[in-house]
C-alpha cells in the first residue's frame, strides 16, 4: 500500500527565506506526483505536477523535484512571501490506483513579516 | 470555466439525517472522485467513477454511496448521518491517463456537521 509522508509538518520563517518541503512515498511505481496548496477553509490547488519520467517543474518561484528511484519529490519556494503562507500537500499517483491519489498530511507553512 | 464546484458551502445534519452533497465540472473529464479531510488523518478517498455509469469504492465508503448518470455530475449521498461522518468533503476531477492530462483539480468543499 502506498504511503506518503511529508516532513516537516510545520515550518515557519521570515520573509525572504528560500524555504525546502520534503515528500517521500513508498512504492516508486508512480505515474506522477502532485503538489497542492490549501488555504485556511479553502479547498485545494493544484501547483504543480511532476511526470514520473521528469526530474523536475517549475512555476515562478516554485520548483518540483522527482528521485522517483529514491521515493522523494522536494518543493522549493524562492525568496518567500507572507502570501506563501498555507499548507502544501503533496499527493502521489500510483500507476496501480489508476488516477487515485494518495495524499500526504501536508506542511503548515508560515512566512513571518 | 467553472472548473469544479460543489454545494452546499456548510451543512447541519442531526443523526440518522441523510442527504445528498452535489458536485459538478465543465471540463468534460471522465475522472470523478470524492474525498473527506479529517484533522490528522489527511485526505482519504470515499468513491470515484473513471465515466458516466461507472464507480468504485475508495478507502473510506461505508456510510456513502455515489452514481454518475452524466460526464459532468457526480453527486455524494449520505444515507443515515452519523457524527462520525462530520468532515471537510471536496470533490476533484482530472482526465484519465497518465502525464499531464491527469492532474486533478479540486472543489472549495462541503463543511458537513452531524449532531
Amino acid at each position: 500500500k502506498q504511503e506518503v509522508t511529508q516532513i516537516p509538518a510545520a515550518l515557519s520563517v521570515p520573509e525572504g527565506e528560500n524555504l525546502v518541503l520534503n515528500c517521500s512515498f513508498t512504492d516508486s511505481a508512480i505515474y506522477n506526483l502532485q503538489w497542492f496548496r490549501q488555504d485556511p477553509g479553502k479547498g485545494l490547488t493544484s501547483l504543480l505536477l511532476i511526470q514520473s519520467s521528469q526530474r523536475e517543474q517549475t512555476s515562478g518561484r516554485l520548483n518540483a523535484s522527482l528521485d522517483k528511484s529514491s521515493g522523494r519529490s522536494t518543493l522549493y519556494i524562492a525568496a518567500s512571501q507572507p502570501g506563501d503562507s498555507a499548507t502544501y500537500l503533496c499527493a502521489v499517483n500510483a500507476e496501480t490506483s489508476g488516477s487515485r491519489l494518495t495524499f500526504g498530511e501536508g506542511t503548515q507553512l508560515t512566512v513571518n513579516p | 470555466n467553472a472548473g469544479v464546484t460543489q454545494t452546499p458551502k456548510f451543512q447541519v445534519l442531526k443523526t440518522g439525517q441523510s442527504m445528498t452533497l452535489q458536485c459538478a465540472q465543465d471540463m468534460n473529464h471522465e475522472y470523478m472522485s470524492w474525498y473527506r479531510q479529517d484533522p490528522g488523518m489527511g485526505l482519504r478517498l470515499i468513491h470515484y467513477s473513471v465515466g458516466a455509469g461507472i464507480t468504485d469504492q475508495g478507502e473510506v465508503p461505508n456510510g456513502y454511496n455515489v452514481s454518475r448518470s452524466t460526464t459532468e455530475d457526480f453527486p455524494l449521498r449520505l444515507l443515515s448521518a452519523a457524527p462520525s461522518q462530520t468532515s471537510v468533503y471536496f470533490c476533484a476531477s482530472s482526465y484519465l491517463g497518465q502525464g499531464k492530462r491527469n492532474e486533478q483539480f479540486f472543489g472549495p468543499g462541503t463543511r458537513l456537521t452531524v449532531l
